[in-house]
Formats: structure tokens, C-alpha cells, sequence
């Protein structure tokens, strides 16, 4: 079954560093999603991406975050300057369209900022 | 502000009974509803969806239910199985975003 991968699965940084977040969607969906979730709290939407450009973007995803479709296959969330409070589980999830339920979850990337 | 709502945070069920996990909405621009179970470390999975303009949808064990004028979704498991032990998420979309619940807890006793 296709399905949603994300590397790696757990990330340590210290704070001022850049990281990024890879995710590689299903291959035929055309809609990438990320979205975060801080221990112990509820998944937020931070950002959605089609035709190679956001679409819609939460409050949460302020200038510090971007998104990029490298090559046609990765979809990367890039946080510049890492603060201690995005440490979090972050999902990638894909959909072959906004109304379809085939909106897949990756297993997530677990950031912890040291 | 929170759209979406699961007022219980855990919930304990016999083996074989009914699970009936709950959850609340505000905002009556949402078009579609969306269950998701997630094990520990791993990202939520997606179960079972219903639009805004159905009132029920089942898929075997699972079945939700839509109250539009009391903006309620509930998803019952029938019967219960140890394996279903996870947390639930509900979630709603307008448009492209999705918001979530914060998720019920359940565990499936033997």
C-alpha cells in the first residue's frame, strides 16, 4: 500500500540551527500537507502546498518556516532558526485532491531542540 | 480558539462492548469529517470520513454519525478489540485545512 515516508524519524538540533524535514508524499497525489504536534497537545495544521507554491499557511507558519518541492518527489519544511518551542512531532500528509479521503499521514519526524 | 472539540480525554471499554468516542465542532463551514487512530510514535491513520451532507457512514466495526444541527460527530467501534487500544482524533475541514480534536485515549480491556 502506498504510503506517506518521512526522514529521519527523530532529529536533535540545538537552537539557531536550521533543519529540515523531508517527507516523500504518494507518488500520484497532488496536495502536501505538514503539520506539528506538541507533546501532549493537539495536531496543528501549519502549511498546505499545490502546484508548487503554499496554498494555505497557518499563523503558526511564520517567516522562519518554508516549504519546498526540490525535485518532484521530496517535499521539505525547512525552520531557519530552530527556538527550543518547535520541539515537536511533525507530519507530512499527502492527498490526490482536497476532497478526496486518500489524505495519508507520514509516521512523522520527532524535533527536539536542545 | 478551538473548532473542534473531544471533551473526553480517555475512555476504558470491555472487550466486545460498544466505544463510543465524541466529538464537537463550531464552525458550520465544515464540509467533511475525518476519524484518525495513532499508536504511540507513529503518525495518525486514517479510518473513516463522512460529508456534511450524510448523516452516517459505516465500514465494518466502524461506524460514524453526523448531528449537523447539534454540530456532534461520534464514531462508534462494535464490538471492541484490544488492538483498536489508540488514540482517536477527530478532524474537520473547510476548504484546504483540516483541524483536529485533541484526541481520546481509548483502551480496549480484555
Amino acid at each position: 500500500e502506498p504510503e506517506v515516508t518521512q526522514t529521519p524519524s527523530h532529529q536533535v538540533t540545538q537552537m539557531g540551527q536550521e533543519v529540515i524535514l523531508r517527507c516523500v508524499p504518494i507518488s500520484n497525489h497532488l496536495y502536501f500537507y505538514w503539520y506539528r504536534q506538541i507533546l501532549g497537545q493537539k495536531v496543528e495544521f501549519l502549511v498546505s502546498f499545490y502546484n508548487n507554491e503554499i496554498s494555505e499557511k497557518s499563523e503558526i507558519f511564520d517567516d522562519q518556516f518554508s516549504v519546498e518541492r526540490p525535485d518532484g518527489s521530496n517535499f521539505t519544511l525547512k525552520i531557519r532558526s530552530t527556538k527550543l518551542e518547535d520541539s515537536a512531532m511533525y507530519f507530512c500528509a499527502s492527498s490526490p485532491t482536497v476532497n478526496n479521503y486518500g489524505y495519508t499521514f507520514g509516521s512523522g519526524t520527532r524535533l527536539t531542540v536542545v | 480558539d478551538q473548532q473542534v472539540k473531544q471533551n473526553s480525554p480517555s475512555l476504558s471499554v470491555q472487550e466486545g462492548r460498544i466505544s463510543i468516542l465524541n466529538c464537537d465542532y463550531t464552525n458550520s463551514m465544515f464540509d467533511y469529517f475525518l476519524w484518525y487512530k495513532k499508536y504511540p510514535a507513529e503518525g495518525p491513520t486514517f479510518l473513516i470520513s463522512i460529508s456534511s451532507i450524510k448523516d452516517k457512514n459505516e465500514d465494518g466495526r466502524f461506524t460514524v454519525f453526523l448531528n449537523k444541527s447539534a454540530k456532534h460527530l461520534s464514531l462508534h467501534i462494535v464490538p471492541s478489540q484490544p488492538g483498536d487500544s489508540a488514540v482517536y482524533f477527530c478532524a474537520a475541514k473547510t476548504g484546504n485545512q483540516f483541524y483536529f480534536g485533541t484526541g481520546t485515549s481509548l483502551t480496549v480491556i480484555p
